[in-house]
């Protein structure tokens, strides 16, 4: 069964570190793009992060300089590095995968398979 | 970055009911638009990418069209199950963006 299952959410004081971890299984991992997406109570999904299969990585401005996005491919696995978070970091986070599809000879790109997410909390 | 913006942002409905949703894009991003459904305390879920192609798995009745700035989301015919909230989400850049959510509720 293709599946990612995230881990590693928790609480964590305002200026504090949190690792969060993805595990996949079921595909081919280090063929795949991968991103870290998230929801706030509340609030609709924001992307957080992807990841490129050659380890190319992108961030939006509200967490670019504090988060890093890194992948394992022997150990199948993918990694949200928080630092410096925020109350607004609050959220539920959710590992998914990348995929593309070609359509009249145009790439297309997507997120295809989602975990159940980890709830990351920060507060002191 | 591309801005995402969708209509209505919610909206009540009965089961049966044919029902769109729309999706602007900041500018124009060709046929680079998907739509995931989120059920409440559920992972999302991709139903269309590229506009208009259905995912595998994901029932007839929905349906995407559009491109440039303009999409909508089509729900033929609303299923219990379909009550959800929708969101659109650019992959034209590389930083990806998301609609703000459609809440779909049960009238």
């Amino acid at each position: 069964e293709v599946q990612v299952v995230e881990s590693g959410g928790g609480l964590v004081q305002p200026g504090g570190s949190l690792r969060l971890s993805c595990a996949a299984s079921g595909f081919t991992f280090s063929s795949y793009d991968m991103h870290w997406v998230r929801r706030a109570t509340g609030k609709g999904l924001e992307w957080v992060s992807a990841i490129g299969t050659a380890g190319d990585t992108y961030y939006p401005d509200s967490v670019k300089g504090r988060f890093t996005i890194s992948r394992e491919n022997a150990k199948n696995s993918l990694y949200l590095q928080m630092n410096s978070v925020r109350a607004g970091d609050t959220a539920v986070y959710y590992c998914a995968r990348g995929d593309v599809t070609t359509v009249t000879g145009h790439y297309y790109y997507y997120m295809d398979v989602w975990g159940k997410g980890t709830t990351v909390t920060v507060s002191s | 970055d591309i801005q995402m913006t969708q209509s209505p942002s919610s909206l009540s409905a009965s089961v049966g009911d044919r029902i769109t949703i729309t999706c602007r894009a900041s500018q124009i991003i060709s046929y680079y638009l998907n739509w995931y459904q989120q059920r409440p305390g559920k992972a999302p879920e991709l139903l269309i990418y590229a506009a208009s192609s259905l995912q595998s798995g994901v029932p007839s009745r929905f349906s995407g069209s559009g491109s440039g700035t303009d999409f909508t989301l089509t729900i033929s015919s609303l299923q219990p199950e379909d009550f959800a909230t929708y969101y659109c989400q650019q992959s034209y850049s590389s930083l990806w963006t998301f609609g703000q959510g459609t809440k779909v509720e049960i009238k």
